[in-house]
């Protein structure tokens, strides 16, 4: 069962260069999430996505953007890379009104 | 002050011992409450959600005093497989995109 799946796993840039995240899940949620994770700061939420069509910004949302593809597909975009946005990534799923969570594997990224 | 508040730890314990974790949050609004667990380099996993009641599985206990505002993990028997980061986590109205997660604690279970 694949469940979550996020390319790529990592992924070096240099300041000023642009990339997506790509994160697909085949369990028919509704709902999309994408988080970083910093040291000592706990996952914090950048974008969700209730349904397919909406988006919403999370607490941390200045220089990302997101689609939601259709219902499957959530990704996320760095249209100009910072330092500041080295981090570990996070896409997350979950059913309609079920708080439970379903993480894929993660995203490391550098911005050097 | 951050809204979860997590002692980081680590947490160095032998097999066998039984381990306390808490946590605080700020926003008496909260509705519900869970802890998930994170491998080192891995992606988080929900553990269990947290009862008003307290709550069981296993070697694990949760409870929550609202009150007070704060979650409580309790895990009994410590096994090497126990070793791992927990992360607190809140939800603020009941809405998926209202999650909030404390910075975690570690625990290193040792032989």
């Amino acid at each position: 069962n694949a469940g979550v799946t996020q390319t790529p796993k990592f992924q070096v840039l240099k300041t000023g260069q642009s990339m997506t995240l790509q994160c697909a899940q085949d369990m028919n949620h509704n709902s999309m999430y994408w988080y970083r994770q910093d040291p000592g700061m706990g996952l914090r939420l950048i974008y969700y996505s209730a349904s397919e069509g909406t988006t919403d910004k999370g607490e941390v949302p200045n220089g990302y953007n997101v689609s939601r593809l259709n219902k499957r597909e959530f990704s996320l975009r760095l249209e100009s890379a910072a330092p500041s946005q080295t981090s570990v990534y996070f896409c997350a799923s979950s059913d309609t009104g079920d708080e439970k969570l379903f993480f894929g594997s993660g995203t490391q990224l550098s911005v050097l | 002050r951050k809204e979860v508040e997590q002692d980081p730890g680590p947490f160095n314990v032998p097999e066998g011992a039984t381990v306390a974790f808490n946590c605080t949050y700020s926003n008496s609004a909260s509705q519900s409450f869970f802890w998930y667990r994170q491998d080192c380099r891995k992606e988080p996993k929900l553990l269990m959600s947290v009862y008003s009641s307290g709550n069981e599985d296993g070697r694990f206990t949760a409870q929550l005093n609202r009150a007070s505002q704060y979650i409580s993990l309790l895990i009994r028997d410590s096994k090497l497989s126990d070793s791992a980061t927990y992360l607190c986590v809140v939800n603020r109205n009941n809405q998926g995109g209202k999650l909030i997660f404390g910075q975690g604690t570690e625990l290193s279970v040792k032989p």
